[in-house]
């Protein structure tokens, strides 16, 4: 019972575009949403996060936008730099026991072509 | 800024050998998480401790035990080890009481379980 899905496992942009990853989610009692870029042989890396009250939340090229009707967030990437080539995980958060346990997305694989 | 470590980076056993894995978080991170991931899948959560007391559980097998030291430090111990049990194991750490409860990963430790 997959709670997030990461529907693309890859995506290719333009040097200078627009990148924008998608993330669907099924449990409506997650409160955060978090962004964690992740590159071969390191640990996920935090980049954004939304509270489930809010619907945007921008911090430099990054922003998150979050569809609670929808059960949909996505991250945007502009202007996207080779630099950002990584792969992506989009995890939600939910408070269990004194904790707030992330559930994470399958990834989605970065590339930014020159 | 000081990053949550994790020893060893590589760790090789054998089958029905045991295995100890170690994690130091951020200096005042009171919350320290373990994550599994195998090859090709997203991380997924096995437990948790906050204040050195075990704060949740996922789905972790009854051959690992975790604990939290007076220090903060964490040690997963996995015994019986099987060739399933090969993975990326990441730590991650946490400071209640901030909004969002923010997730910081270690480098992660790869057991390989031959």
């Amino acid at each position: 019972d997959q709670q997030v899905k990461q529907n693309s496992p890859s995506l290719s942009v333009q040097e200078g575009r627009i990148s924008i990853l998608n993330c669907d989610y099924t449990n409506s009692m997650f409160d955060y949403f978090l962004w964690y870029k992740k590159y071969p042989a390191e640990g996920p890396t935090f980049l954004i996060s939304i509270s489930s009250i809010k619907d945007k939340n921008e911090d430099g090229r990054f922003t998150v936008f979050l569809n609670k009707s929808a059960k949909h967030l996505s991250l945007h990437i502009v202007p996207s730099q080779p630099g950002d080539s990584a792969v992506y995980f989009c995890a939600a958060s939910s408070y269990s026991g004194g904790a707030q346990k992330l559930v994470f997305g399958q990834g989605t694989r970065l590339t930014i072509n020159p | 800024a000081a990053g949550v470590i994790q020893s060893p980076r590589h760790l090789i056993k054998e089958k029905r050998e045991t295995a100890t894995l170690k994690c130091y978080p951020i200096p005042r991170h009171d919350t320290v998480y373990w994550y599994q991931q195998g090859p090709g899948q997203d991380p997924q959560f096995l437990i948790s401790f906050y204040e050195k007391m075990q704060s949740d559980k996922g789905s972790i097998p009854d051959r690992f035990s975790a604990q939290q030291f007076s220090d903060y430090h964490s040690e997963l111990n996995m015994s019986s080890l099987e060739l399933g049990d090969s993975a990326l194991y990441f730590c991650a750490s946490s400071q209640t009481g901030g909004l969002e409860n923010i997730q910081y990963f270690g480098a992660g430790t790869r057991l390989s379980v031959l």
